[in-house]
């Protein structure tokens, strides 16, 4: 079965400054993909970025960005300038290619210090 | 879009009552799942539909829970009889095809007392 660790339960960080999320993943599949979602305190879940293990390339949504390393099987999350609406739950999702539901990680509570 | 509409928001019920919870999916989506978010246990599949079929109900913890989708555009889980155990916040998600991403309701918080 896939596990998605989440090394850190909470960060802080001062506001307009950089952090990175991490996570780490099992898996023996080859075909799979990789997410981040943010739920703030209206506990929604919202997508922030994707990634496909196929890709090299790691995906880039305006301040968020990813570094994955597929060996390492290691995929984190960096927030650039950080702005106080980024304050929420953080976890990191994996997906294998049979699509079966989303594996999460237990989540990392990020807050921004003005 | 409207995206996926889950009801109720809240729902309190006294143990033994059944409860039944709602959860239209995305128009054109596929594929639909239930999760159940809890501080000790996080975020757990339960049971996760394709084409209106089960596919997957390895997750949903016991005979108390059920779930069903009736046509493309409605599915229910219900609990019954519902234990103070049970309260939680439940998800329902769905997607597309392979390849895109979950899109979840607001969930609906359950507390049974």
């Amino acid at each position: 079965a896939q596990t998605v660790t989440q090394s850190q339960p909470e960060m802080s960080v001062q506001e307009a400054e950089t952090v990175t999320l991490s996570c780490t993943y099992d898996t023996s599949e080859s075909d799979y993909y990789l997410f981040w979602y943010k739920q703030p305190p209206s506990r929604q879940m919202i997508l922030v970025i994707r990634q496909e293990a196929y890709k090299q390339q790691n995906a880039t949504e305006n301040r968020f960005s990813v570094n994955f390393q597929k060996a390492a099987k290691s995929f984190s999350l960096k927030i650039s300038d950080s702005q106080l609406g980024d304050a929420a739950m953080y976890f990191c999702a994996y997906i294998g290619g049979d699509w079966d539901g989303l594996t999460f990680g237990k989540g990392t509570h990020l807050i921004i210090q003005p | 879009d409207a995206g996926v509409i889950q009801s109720p928001r809240h729902e309190v019920t006294e143990m033994g009552q059944e409860v039944t919870l709602r959860c239209k999916p995305i128009s054109g989506h596929n594929s639909l799942f239930w999760y159940r978010q809890t501080m000790m246990r996080g975020l757990e599949l339960l049971i996760y539909f394709n084409n209106n079929v089960p596919i997957d109900d390895s997750g949903m913890p016991e005979d108390r829970f059920s779930a069903k989708m009736p046509n493309a555009s409605f599915s229910t889980l219900k609990i019954q009889p519902s234990e103070p155990r049970d309260s939680a916040v439940y998800f329902c998600a769905s997607s597309s095809r392979s390849g895109s991403p979950l899109h979840f309701g607001n969930g609906t918080r359950l507390t049974v007392t």
